[in-house]
């Protein structure tokens, strides 16, 4: 149950595009279509962005999208906007009833 | 409205144990798997637990089995975990969740435990 692997700080300016990366292995990441990223605002609880590593819940703007090869999972934030400043978590599945989280990652709009 | 508050959080001693709970409402809780997750104070979110819609199955990561127990009441619908033999590393909030997919939906504010002597 190693966690995966996230940059810890990613920064952009508005308007920009960022991409933040998820790396786990084949027992996790790159077995599994059951990605999921999730935004954190300071002292509040994380929110689901993207979940079966493409898809997003209603509510979600577009501007948020993810992706995955092989072993790494991507999230991509285009149109940086200043409520985009949040920390980042990656999970995945790991199979057997197993979960696994990214170490997150600190997005900084400049 | 999803809703999902949690309770139950607290100071213990090391070797203490604590039961926190999870209300839900505004869904079926007793067609979703659920989970607890954990986040140490400035650290990232690590998965705890989880257990399935009926409460047949339950799983947990390595650092709490053996110590920690999930268990619901589909017919108060509420989630439970049973935290014994607590230690220092045990200090986090700890989050309800909806699962969605495999993955984490439904998010409660969380309940802080601290372990300390």
């Amino acid at each position: 149950q190693s966690a995966l692997t996230q940059p810890p700080s990613a920064s952009g300016s508005p308007g920009q595009s960022v991409t933040i990366s998820c790396t786990g292995t084949s027992s996790d990441v790159g077995g599994h279509n059951y990605v999921s990223w999730y935004q954190q605002h300071p002292g509040k609880a994380p929110k689901l962005m993207i979940y079966e590593v493409t898809k997003r819940p209603s509510g979600v703007p577009d501007r948020f999208s993810g992706s995955k090869s092989g072993n790494t999972a991507s999230l991509t934030v285009s149109g940086l906007q200043a409520e985009d400043e949040a920390d980042y978590h990656c999970s995945s599945y790991a199979g057997s009833n197993n979960w696994v989280f990214g170490g997150g990652t600190k997005l900084t709009v400049l | 409205e999803v809703q999902l508050v949690e309770s139950g959080g607290g100071l213990v001693q090391p070797g203490g144990s604590l039961r926190l709970s999870c209300a839900v409402s505004g869904f079926t809780f007793n067609t979703h798997w659920m989970h607890w997750v954990r986040q140490a104070p400035g650290k990232g979110l690590v998965w705890v637990s989880h257990i399935y819609s009926d409460g047949s199955r339950t799983s947990y990561a390595d650092s709490v089995r053996g110590r920690f127990t999930i268990s619901r009441d589909n017919a108060k619908n509420t989630l439970y975990l049973q935290m014994n033999s607590l230690r220092p590393e045990d200090t986090a909030v700890y989050y309800c969740v909806r699962d969605r997919t495999y993955g984490m939906g439904d998010w409660g504010q969380g309940t802080t435990v601290t372990v300390s002597s």
